[in-house]
């Protein structure tokens, strides 16, 4: 049973540029979590979705930043317009059904660096 | 405001003794408190949860207690090895979703 699966792994955007974060949950899983790490920073939450379904987006900043999960396919984040701030390691978690506080399984991250 | 603390940003100790980790939180009424570990590099793998209504949980050289009075969980690694060697993340959940992370502790494990 693969694991929580993201890609790219490393992704390298200029300023003003897009980027498109993608996320397969664990086989099984329809809960899924984003969060962001910064550089000496804890891992903060930014949002949570079930399939086609945006749950909690509290920790999601306003402008520019969306995430989505398709009835098919990966969840996706995306950034629109990068700034240097957004350079971060950007996890995603997912949980099984029927337990969407509990457990959450990380992915090993993608990290994002914005020139 | 809101505060999850883990008092000891590094912590090094010897092969073989015990690692205590420590996660203060305020203004918090947790459910539970999860410790999760990460390599550098990596996600966070998860160790072990606890609920508010349990004490102390074990799983093999880890044990972890939740004093919800203290507000307080401690974290130990018993006969620790350097392959411990790691950043240490407690984590709570709130009414909601989120779990809630502390910034870590990050342990050496010297042989």
């Amino acid at each position: 049973n693969a694991g929580v699966m993201q890609n790219p792994r490393h992704l390298v955007r200029r300023r003003g540029q897009e980027a498109r974060l993608r996320c397969s949950p664990m086989k099984g899983h329809s809960h899924v979590y984003w969060y962001r790490q910064l550089p000496e920073e804890g891992l903060k939450f930014m949002v949570y979705l079930q399939k086609e379904n945006i749950i909690d987006e509290s920790g999601m900043p306003k402008e520019r930043f969306s995430a989505e999960f398709p009835k098919e396919g990966p969840s996706i984040l995306r950034i629109q317009q990068v700034v240097r701030g957004d350079s971060a390691a950007y996890f995603c978690a997912s949980s099984p059904p029927g337990q969407p506080q509990e457990t959450q399984y990380f992915g090993p991250g993608t990290r994002l660096l914005v020139l | 405001s809101q505060k999850i603390e883990q008092n000891s940003e590094a912590l090094n100790i010897q092969e073989g003794k015990t690692a205590t980790l420590t996660c203060n939180y305020t203004n918090y009424s947790p459910a539970y408190l999860q410790w999760y570990r990460q390599d550098p590099g990596r996600g966070p793998v998860f160790l072990l949860l606890i609920r508010e209504n349990e004490k102390e949980k074990r799983k093999e050289r880890l044990k972890v207690t939740f004093d919800t009075t203290l507000k307080q969980s401690l974290f130990h690694i018993t006969a620790s090895q350097p392959a411990d060697s790691a950043t240490y993340l407690c984590a709570l959940n709130q009414a909601g979703t989120a779990l809630i992370f502390g910034k870590g502790t990050t342990l050496s494990v010297s042989s």
